[in-house]
Formats: C-alpha cells, structure tokens, sequence
C-alpha cells in the first residue's frame, strides 16, 4: 500500500531564510504527487503538482524517484507562507489520494 | 470556488445520536470524497464516489456511511456518533483532467 511521509510536523524559519518541508513516499507504481497548502481558517488548496513541473508562489518541488522524495523548496521564505502544508500521492490507476500528516510551517518577521 | 459547499460547518452533538454532514457541488463532477482531518494525521479518506450509486470505502470508513443519489449531493453519515469521531471534515471533488482534487470548506464536528 502507498504511503506518504512528512517527518517535520513543525517547522520554523526567518522571513528571507530558505525553507525546505520534506516529503518521502512509498509505491511501487509510477506516482503522481502533489502538494496541498491550508492557510489558517481557509479550505485546502493545491499549491502544486510534480507532472506540470509549475513554481507557484516561488515554490517547486522535484520528484526524485531513486531517493522516493519531492520536498517542497523555496529560497526566500515570506510571512504569508505560514500555513499547514500537506504531500498527497495518487496512485497510477484510480482516484484516490493519499496524504502526510502535514507540516505546519511558520514564517519569523 | 468550483460551487462546492458543506453543511452545517459547525456542529456539536452528544455520543450516541446519528449526524449526516452535507456535500454540495455545482458542477456535475463525477468524483467526490470524504476525509477527516485530526492533528498527526493529515488527512484520511473516509469514503468516496465515482458516481450516482457509486461508492466506495477509504481508509477509515468504520462508524460511517455515505449515500448519493444525485450527482450534486454527497452525504456523510455517522449513524451513532462517538467522542472519537470529532473532527473536520472536508469534502472535495475531482477537476479537471490532472487529478486535482477541490475543497470544500470543512464541518467541525464535535461529539461530546
């Protein structure tokens, strides 16, 4: 069975610093992966996804298949960045999605 | 918003009595899901639809049940509510050709 792993529940960073939230899965199939971002009172929303290969918001994320990972980057982290931040697969055939536990990410002034 | 709702978004009840969470969508898509959402875990299928009649368990589908009758409505039920099944719970349907799935807003559940 898939699963998704977010090591990091918290995580903590000065406005301007890199940030990096980790995301590590197991499939044996070929993945689809996505990162999903709540912002505090709002719905979930997709802030990407790896087969458009898109930055949004200034974050990226590359799929790296022989290390299983596609950790969420961003140089020059923002206060409006603060947020939960969820890793989602879905399997090759079907509909489903698995999530992380998500990280909560805090931007310092 | 991709006419997406829930309802009610607040809801307390007492261990024991059944609840229903209502899903709305506007936009006749095909799949909707269920997931609860607790600290340190994430996110968690609870069951989905592929269509009108059509429905299927996710991970923690035990205490619920789910019906769709019409392609706009799915509803969540849990037919005798316990303390553990506080919550959010957010429903969400399928877009678009790239899998993403939408949100709704999110039932906070509280059963005392």
């Amino acid at each position: 069975a898939q699963r998704v792993t977010q090591p990091e529940k918290l995580l903590s960073v000065f406005k301007g610093a890199p940030v990096e939230l980790k995301c590590n899965y197991s499939y044996s199939g070929s993945p689809e992966l996505f990162w999903y971002v709540q912002y505090s009172r709002q719905r979930l929303q997709l802030l990407l996804r790896h087969i458009s290969r898109e930055s949004i918001k200034g974050f990226t994320a590359d799929l790296n298949k022989g290390e299983t990972s596609f950790h969420l980057k961003k140089p020059f982290a923002q206060e409006e960045d603060s947020a939960m931040y969820y890793c989602a697969l879905k399997e090759t055939s079907g509909s489903r999605l698995t999530f992380g536990e998500g990280t909560q990410l805090t931007v310092n002034p | 918003d991709a006419g997406i709702t829930q309802s009610p978004r607040h809801k307390v009840t007492e261990t024991g009595t059944p609840v229903t969470l209502r899903c709305h969508q506007t936009e006749n898509h095909r799949y909707m899901y269920w997931y609860r959402q607790d600290p340190g875990h994430g996110l968690r299928l609870i069951h989905y639809s592929y269509g009108v009649k059509d429905t299927d368990k996710g991970e923690v589908s035990d205490g619920y049940s789910v019906s769709r009758s019409k392609t706009e409505d799915f509803l969540l039920t849990l037919e005798s509510a316990t303390s553990s099944q506080t919550s959010v719970y957010f429903c969400a349907i399928r877009v678009g050709g790239d899998n993403e799935q939408f949100f709704g807003p999110g039932t906070r559940l509280t059963v005392l």
